[in-house]
């Protein structure tokens, strides 16, 4: 696509129940990146998938947090048993073979009540 | 691990000038970049240093001094549409993109 697309845009959720948020990265983009921020705070990376190498993980917050990359294009970012202090903005972005750029999604904004 | 640090918030007039101060401290420098984040919306990029020295792009200029860790994002002749979360990000090795906090420009007519 055109650009970086995430769904859904917005999803409120019970405390407890387990949410899945989707990103379609930039049509031939092979980095792509899942990024979450809260309200008032820089952006805390979470995951970074490069082509078929293993992901870094290194920012998942806890083991609650999955993500996969099915097919080198789309990505799930899995949030299990969600918690309130789980509520933010989860960002997606992509970024091309050579490029430095990273592009953004617009993020699904998640409310854990 | 990153530290990234900048100011909360500016405020200046339309038509003025602001400039945005950020220091870091990383153990693998490769790269700085300036993103714009509009309030609800997805951080766009502005700008990218990865040598010493001044980039200018339009209103927007980005200066990065790798020896002392710092850049600042200068935006000239401000509009009322330059009000949003400035965003400076320090790349550690190939990929990971560290943020700060943003600072929040507002514009005053």
């Amino acid at each position: 696509g055109a650009g970086v697309s995430q769904s859904p845009s917005n999803k409120v959720t019970e405390k407890g129940k387990d949410v899945e948020l989707r990103c379609d990265p930039i049509s031939g983009h092979t980095a792509l990146y899942w990024y979450r921020q809260s309200l008032g705070q820089g952006l805390e990376f979470l995951i970074y998938f490069q082509g078929n190498s293993a992901p870094d993980k290194s920012g998942l917050p806890s083991d609650r947090f999955s993500a996969e990359r099915t097919g080198g294009s789309v990505s799930t970012l899995t949030i299990q048993r969600t918690q309130q202090e789980d509520s933010a903005v989860y960002l997606c972005a992509s970024r091309g073979g050579s490029g430095n750029t990273i592009y953004f999604g617009e993020g699904s904004w998640l409310t854990v009540v | 691990g990153q530290n990234i640090d900048q100011p909360t918030e500016m405020t200046a007039t339309e038509g003025a000038i602001v400039q945005i101060n950020c220091t870091y401290q990383t153990s693998g420098f490769n790269g700085l970049f300036w993103y714009q984040q509009h309030a609800g919306e997805a951080p766009t990029f502005l700008s990218y240093n990865v040598l010493d020295g001044l980039e200018e792009k339009g209103r927007f200029s980005s200066f990065l001094s790798r020896s002392k860790g710092y850049s600042y994002l200068l935006l000239k002749e401000l509009q009322m549409k330059d009000s949003a979360s400035y965003l400076c990000a320090v790349r550690d090795g190939d990929y990971k993109l560290s943020f700060g906090a943003g600072t929040t420009v507002t514009v005053r007519a």
